[in-house]
């Protein structure tokens, strides 16, 4: 399973694009990347998933390049209440393999 | 569509006594997940099930943890005996199938053993 690296922190002020950056040198061709995010006192909340290109949803985009090594979760005019940690995972396509949460990005939405 | 729920949502016990949490995943998902989370960590996998069989468990203390998914719907974790080093949040989540499906999350219990 394709290890991941994001940063442990961020702030942003309100009303800012933030943008999220996560690494997964050794992704699998039939690896996807998901992103979840937790609010404190709350369990982890799906927020998009990718395989390549760009995908978007109601409330984030997701950025993948070519090669796939990373991946960027991108959050539009960020509110106070976009303050969570952001989990990036890397999961395998077919089958029941885990999914393993690294730390997380703790990202600090600043008035 | 009710979401993933869980009880208690907060324990306190002495270390050595037993403790155990429950979970009622979203109806008609078949794969069950239980975590362990420390603070400031991230949710960590203890348990996966489909349907009632288990598919992943290398990662639960067998010696002191145990999980049962009787007929594929409701879960139990068990600790017994609990240690200090399993205050956590315990998290359950569920999903329609394993790998790409979406893992809806319960509330989490809260467990300090003291």
């Amino acid at each position: 399973l394709a290890k991941t690296t994001q940063p442990i922190s961020m702030d942003s002020y309100e009303g800012q694009e933030v943008n999220i950056t996560c690494s997964h040198n050794n992704i699998a061709t039939n690896d996807y990347i998901t992103w979840y995010q937790q609010f404190p006192s709350q369990g982890p909340r799906f927020i998009i998933q990718g395989y390549k290109t760009k995908v978007t949803n109601e409330v984030a985009s997701l950025f993948i390049p070519a090669d796939r090594k990373s991946s960027t979760l991108s959050l539009p005019r960020v509110s106070l209440s976009d303050t969570a940690v952001y989990y990036c995972l890397v999961v395998v396509s077919g089958g029941y393999q885990k999914v393993t949460f690294g730390i997380g990005t703790k990202l600090q939405v600043i008035p | 569509e009710a979401g993933v729920a869980q009880s208690p949502r907060y324990k306190i016990i002495e270390k050595r006594q037993s403790v155990a949490f429950w979970c009622n995943p979203i109806s008609g998902h078949a794969t069950l997940y239980w975590y362990q989370q420390i603070l400031g960590q991230g949710p960590k996998l203890l348990i996966q099930f489909q349907n009632n069989g288990v598919v992943d468990d290398s990662q639960l203390p067998k010696d002191r943890f145990s999980a049962e998914r009787l007929k594929g719907v409701d879960s139990t974790l068990k600790i017994q005996p609990a240690k200090l080093e399993d205050s956590a949040v315990y998290l359950c989540a569920s999903s329609a199938s394993g790998g790409l499906y979406e893992q809806y999350f319960g509330p989490g219990t809260r467990l300090t053993v003291t």
